[in-house]
């Protein structure tokens, strides 16, 4: 099965900082999904960045950047230029590519950013 | 462009209760999924629905079932509600013919039990 671990419950960060958040995860798929999503205190989750798993160029999505290293199964997310609006639980999602509709999300436990003014 | 919608926002039952969430897909999606969202906790996939029919479950007791009408629409209905019940439930939408969009979530239903 597979499992996705986010190894640091909680990250700090001063603003305008940059921080990397980890995330690995176990699978014996080729073809999956990556996403990390953000949950601020409002609750709804966030989709902040995705992957697919065959793509080798790492996804940027303005200040969000993920390192994907496919071979170690690691997916980290880095925030560059933090804001106090990034503080927030964060998320990663695998996702089987399920033979090319939608599977479902396996989620990690979380990391809680905060962010210093 | 309406979101995912999800009612009641908070709920509060008893043990041995039943309950019934309720969700509403963005306009335009056709799959509904719903989660379990403990506290401190990563949400955990209930199950899936598509075309009316359960089409994934997780590893979740019979005492979790699920409907979706025609228009798309879902409930999540809970039996015998148990103290450990109590989560944060979300509901997410998507498209089912295109594998590579992300799921849309809705702000969920607090259910506490006492």
């Amino acid at each position: 099965a597979q499992t996705v671990t986010q190894s640091q419950p909680e990250m700090s960060v001063q603003e305008a900082e940059t921080v990397t958040l980890s995330c690995t995860y176990d699978t014996s798929e080729s073809d999956y999904y990556l996403f990390w999503y953000k949950q601020p205190p409002s609750r709804q989750m966030i989709l902040v960045i995705r992957q697919e798993a065959y793509k080798q160029q790492n996804a940027t999505e303005n200040r969000f950047s993920v390192n994907f290293q496919k071979a170690a199964k690691s997916f980290s997310l880095k925030i560059s230029d933090s804001q106090l609006g990034d503080a927030a639980m964060y998320f990663c999602a695998y996702r089987d590519y399920y033979g090319g509709s939608q599977g479902n999300l396996i989620f990690g436990k979380g990391t809680k950013l905060s962010v210093k003014p | 462009d309406a979101g995912v919608t999800q009612s009641p926002t908070h709920l509060i039952k008893t043990r041995g209760q039943q309950v019934t969430l309720r969700c509403s897909p963005k306009s335009g999606h056709d799959t509904v999924s719903w989660y379990q969202q403990a506290l401190g906790q990563g949400p955990q996939f209930i199950f899936q629905y598509y075309e009316e029919e359960e089409r994934q479950r997780g590893n979740f007791p019979d005492r979790f079932s699920g409907h979706q009408f025609p228009n798309y629409s879902s409930e999540l209905n809970v039996n015998a509600l148990l103290l450990g019940d109590s989560a944060l439930y979300l509901c997410a939408s998507s498209l089912s013919v295109v594998s590579n969009q992300p799921q849309h979530f809705g702000d969920g239903t607090r259910l506490s039990i006492l």
